[in-house]
């Protein structure tokens, strides 16, 4: 089956702690994105990449970073600079220059 | 800059009611405009899109949007509820750019009474 994965389901952070949450795809979609999503504020855009070794800030990119060294992977990094991390963290896909986004079921991280 | 207003944070209806969910966007050009559905703890799934084609856009699970420009309106309905039904639902519109990007409302709630 075709789709995305995001690992791990729950993630708990310590203070002053990195950690990554996973988003491998395997629809042959070029572009990714990471969205941050909050109680009553809908989604919000951190990071979108449209092809392998590029990536775009989105609005709230402070406190995280990316990479994309392959096409099926983009995964997200929460530095400790994010000071308020808890929040449900949603990957996407899409093919090149189309306009519909695909979701992987998502990673809540909590904060210790 | 696009825009999504979701009027509703939260939407009750009874079993085999009319629902109606109510999004209105601002873009400067012709839009691509999305309605998406959220389980608990799950990912978002597309439940219909609009793309310019027939402004009548019939989706998943029986869900219909209908674009009205004049309104700058993307309202969803779905004549007779479910209980299944009981979920978040997001509008979102998306820019004619190169990136594709997604602008997305704050969703609302919709719950079924049986």
């Amino acid at each position: 089956d075709g789709g995305i994965t995001q690992s791990p389901k729950y993630l708990f952070r310590k203070e002053g702690q990195n950690v990554t949450l996973s988003c491998e795809q395997n629809l042959n979609h070029d572009a990714m994105y990471w969205y941050r999503q909050d109680p009553g504020q809908g989604l919000r855009l951190i990071y979108y990449s449209q092809i392998v070794n590029d990536f775009q800030k989105g609005d709230i990119a402070e406190g995280y970073s990316v990479s994309r060294e392959k096409k099926e992977s983009f995964p997200l990094t929460v530095t400790s600079a994010q000071k308020n991390p808890t929040a449900f963290y949603l990957c996407a896909s899409s093919i090149a220059g189309h306009e519909t986004q695909y979701f992987g079921p998502g990673t809540r991280l909590l904060v210790l | 800059a696009q825009s999504v207003t979701q009027l509703g944070s939260h939407v009750s209806v009874s079993e085999g009611a009319l629902v109606l969910l109510r999004c209105n966007y601002s873009s400067s050009v012709p839009p691509y405009l999305f309605w998406y559905v959220q389980y608990p703890n799950q990912g978002l799934q597309l439940l219909l899109k609009y793309t310019s084609a027939a402004t009548l856009v019939k989706g998943i699970n029986g869900f219909e949007a209908e674009f009205k420009k004049s309104e700058t309106s993307f309202h969803l309905t779905k004549p007779s509820a479910h209980m299944s039904d009981a979920a978040e639902y997001f509008c979102a519109v998306g820019d004619s750019g190169s990136a594709r990007q997604l602008t997305f409302g704050s969703g609302t709630q919709l719950t079924v009474l049986p």
